[in-house]
C-alpha cells in the first residue's frame, strides 16, 4: 500500500517566518508534487519533481521553492510566509513512466499564518 | 498550459439517483484524465481514469466517459448512497507529468 506522508497536520506561523513543509513517500515514485487547495480553487500545482534534484514549477510558485535531494522526499519551503499562503497543502507522488499514472496524496498540512 | 473546468460545483441527488459531473479541457495533447473523491478531512484518492485512446469506462457504480473531439469527460455515479458523499476532482494530464485539476464538485446524497 503506498504511503505518503508530510512532517505536520496543522501548522501556526508568524508573517515572515521561513517555513518547511516536508513529504516523504515509500514507494520509490520518480515524480512528487504540491500543491495548495482552496476552497472553490480546488488544487493548484505548485512545484513538481520528476527525480532527484529536478524541479519545474507549476501554476503558482511565487512565494515557493523546493528541494528535492533525496528520491522519497520533497520539501516545500516558504521564504517568507504571507498571510495569504494560508492554505492547505498536499503533497503527491507518482511513477513517472508506464501504466500506473495515479497520484498519491499525502493528508495534507494546514497552515495558518498570522 | 491546460485549463480544465468542472461543473456544477455543488450536486444535491436523492439516494438511489444517478449523480453526473462533468468537465473540459483545453489541451487537446492531454491524454489521461483522472477523478479523485475527497471525504471530508481525508486526503483525496483515485477512483477512476481514463486514457485518451478509450471512450469509456466503468467500475461497479462508477463511469467515466470521454469525448476527445469536444474535449470534455464526465463520471456517472448511479444508485447513488450515502457514502458517496464527497467533493469529487476531475483532473487531465499533459505536458510532462504535469496534471491540472478542475475546481472541484462537492456531491451530497440525501438519505
Amino acid at each position: 500500500d503506498v504511503k505518503v506522508t508530510q512532517s505536520s497536520r496543522y501548522l501556526v506561523k508568524r508573517t515572515g517566518e521561513k517555513v518547511f513543509l516536508e513529504c516523504v513517500q515509500d514507494m520509490d515514485h520518480e515524480n512528487m508534487f504540491w500543491y495548495r487547495q482552496d476552497p472553490g480553487l480546488g488544487l493548484r500545482l505548485i512545484y513538481f519533481s520528476y527525480d532527484v534534484k529536478m524541479k519545474e514549477k507549476g501554476d503558482i510558485p511565487e512565494g515557493y521553492s523546493v528541494s528535492r535531494e533525496k528520491k522519497e522526499r520533497f520539501s516545500l519551503i516558504l521564504e517568507s510566509a504571507s498571510t495569504n499562503q494560508t492554505s492547505m497543502y498536499l503533497c503527491a507522488s507518482s511513477f513517472k513512466l508506464g501504466g500506473q499514472k495515479a497520484q498519491y496524496f499525502g493528508p495534507g498540512t494546514r497552515l495558518l499564518v498570522l | 498550459g491546460e485549463n480544465v473546468e468542472q461543473h456544477p460545483s455543488t450536486l444535491s441527488v436523492q439516494e438511489g439517483d444517478s449523480a453526473v459531473i462533468k468537465c473540459t479541457y483545453s489541451d487537446s495533447a492531454s491524454n489521461y484524465f483522472p477523478w479523485y473523491k475527497q471525504e471530508l478531512g481525508k486526503r483525496p484518492q483515485l477512483i477512476i481514469d481514463i486514457r485518451s485512446n478509450v471512450g469509456e469506462k466503468k467500475d461497479q457504480r462508477i463511469a467515466v466517459t470521454l469525448n476527445k473531439t469536444a474535449k470534455h469527460f464526465s463520471l456517472h455515479i448511479t444508485e447513488t448512497q450515502p457514502e458517496d458523499s464527497a467533493v469529487y476532482f476531475c483532473a487531465a494530464k499533459w505536458g510532462y507529468q504535469k496534471v491540472t485539476f478542475g475546481t472541484g464538485t462537492k456531491l451530497q446524497v440525501i438519505p
